[in-house]
């Protein structure tokens, strides 16, 4: 257990709403990630985190902004939800006292309608 | 740019046989590798991983992956499948601190167990 807290664990949305997903970890890491799970594309980085208002975008990064005001809180905003975005979003940390291992948390599962 | 590739999205075993999940990877810098396990409705879970040293990497429920880097390959294996192996797979390469160690992950690979 790497210490990371995910919520909402469900949502359904409609198309057109803003949602919030949060990451809450509490063991101070400074890296942090963002995943996006869809069937045949196994996991794909949305956006990362390397520290308090230091981020960056990952590979499918459109529709999608983030924010981290506190080291232990990553924000991922879909702006305006769309069918596309219906998917598992993973958060995940890298451990420096693993050997920078990535740990990942438990997953939300969001469906936009 | 890096890539993995996962040869086969299911595979199937019967109890007792040999687990064989096969992954290629490209790389222009030293990679790391890694094998994660996902039970359903769960998150990932580290199996194993590569960075330096040993290319024979041992990890958690018996399973092992060797580093072959003229194959630019890390195929994980077990000897023995258990009921319980039953998962989706996935293979990732990191390269290493550069780039905030993101990981790239291969499609997945789905084991199906037989009794």
């Amino acid at each position: 257990d790497a210490g990371i807290t995910q919520s909402p664990r469900h949502k359904v949305t409609e198309t057109g709403t803003p949602v919030t997903l949060r990451c809450h970890q509490t063991e101070n890491h400074r890296y942090m990630y963002w995943y996006r799970q869809d069937p045949g594309h196994g996991l794909r980085l949305i956006h990362y985190s390397y520290g308090v208002k230091d981020t960056d975008k990952g590979e499918v990064s459109d529709g999608y902004s983030v924010s981290r005001s506190k080291t232990e809180d990553f924000l991922l905003t879909l702006e305006s939800a769309t069918s596309s975005q219906t998917s598992v979003y993973f958060c995940a940390i890298r451990d420096r006292g693993s050997g920078n291992t990535i740990y990942f948390g438990e997953g939300s599962w969001l469906t936009v309608v | 740019a890096q890539s993995v590739t996962q040869l086969g999205s299911h595979v199937s075993v019967s109890e007792g046989a040999l687990v064989l999940l096969r992954c290629n990877y490209s790389s222009s810098v030293p990679p790391y590798l890694f094998w994660y396990v996902q039970y359903p409705n769960q998150g990932l879970q580290l199996l194993l991983k590569y960075t330096t040293g040993a290319t024979l990497v041992k990890g958690i429920n018996g399973f092992e992956a060797e580093f072959k880097k003229s194959e630019t390959s890390f195929h994980l294996t077990k000897p023995s499948a258990h009921m319980s192996d039953a998962a989706e797979y996935f293979c990732a390469v990191s390269d290493q601190d550069n780039q905030g160690g993101k990981l790239i992950f291969g499609q997945g690979t789905e084991l199906s167990v037989k009794p």
